[in-house]
């Protein structure tokens, strides 16, 4: 019944590793998000996709690598992780435009050692 | 471009205090205006929203008045409990941004028994 998903819930690995996190949303949206969370609580949007095309792509390092198979799906791949990495990240989705809510998900922890 | 400044947390209330988030914005045309709140350990989840002058939000008790005269839309509830401990955030959205919600930094609210 989870309208948003992220996979896994935390994340612990070491600098340099590459990672994966897995977003899914069954709300039938059209867009998805990714959005980093520092320790401050201060949001960034990072990445945005409509019907699998990208239509927002922030100043992020090209480390971070987003990859939508189909509209349902969201994922994040990072390389070459760094320790300033860790924050949460967000898993998003919406329907449309405009007044349209965000409906989150509930988070990946992610910790660099 | 589009900004949101909302008040500076945190904010410590007794419980069935009166409670007042302060936000204003900076934007061209009409944005929508949101609130959404995120409990500890969860993603963010809409609270309220309006869509132009004058509109009036409500959800649980809280509510927010969209004033365009003086860019406002300020989160108010009457009687606070000690489950509404979170961080709120403003965040507004306009047309041409690609979907983009603009968000203001969070404010921690901690209401005690």
């Amino acid at each position: 019944d989870t309208a948003v998903s992220q996979t896994p819930k935390y994340l612990v690995t070491q600098m340099g590793n590459d990672k994966s996190i897995k977003c899914e949303q069954n709300l039938g949206h059209d867009t998805m998000y990714w959005y980093k969370q520092d320790s401050k609580k201060f949001l960034k949007i990072m990445f945005s996709y409509n019907n699998k095309e990208l239509i927002i792509n922030e100043t992020v390092p090209n480390r971070f690598s987003p990859k939508s198979p189909d509209k349902a799906h969201l994922n994040l791949h990072i390389n070459s992780l760094e320790l300033g990495d860790s924050a949460v990240y967000f898993c998003a989705s919406s329907q449309g435009g405009g007044t349209q809510p965000q409906h989150f998900g509930d988070g990946t922890r992610l910790s660099i050692l | 471009g589009d900004s949101v400044t909302q008040m500076e947390g945190p904010v410590t209330l007794s419980e069935e205090a009166f409670l007042t988030i302060n936000c204003t914005y900076t934007a061209t045309g009409y944005p929508s205006l949101f609130w959404y709140v995120q409990y500890p350990g969860e993603g963010l989840q809409l609270l309220l929203k309006a869509t132009k002058a004058d509109d009036k939000g409500s959800n649980k008790g809280f509510e927010a008045t969209y004033r365009k005269e003086t860019t406002s839309f300020h989160l108010e509830k009457g009687s606070v409990q000690v489950s509404d401990s979170a961080v709120y955030f403003c965040a507004l959205i306009n047309a041409g941004n690609n979907r983009k919600l603009i968000w203001g930094l969070g404010t921690s609210l901690a209401v005690n028994p």
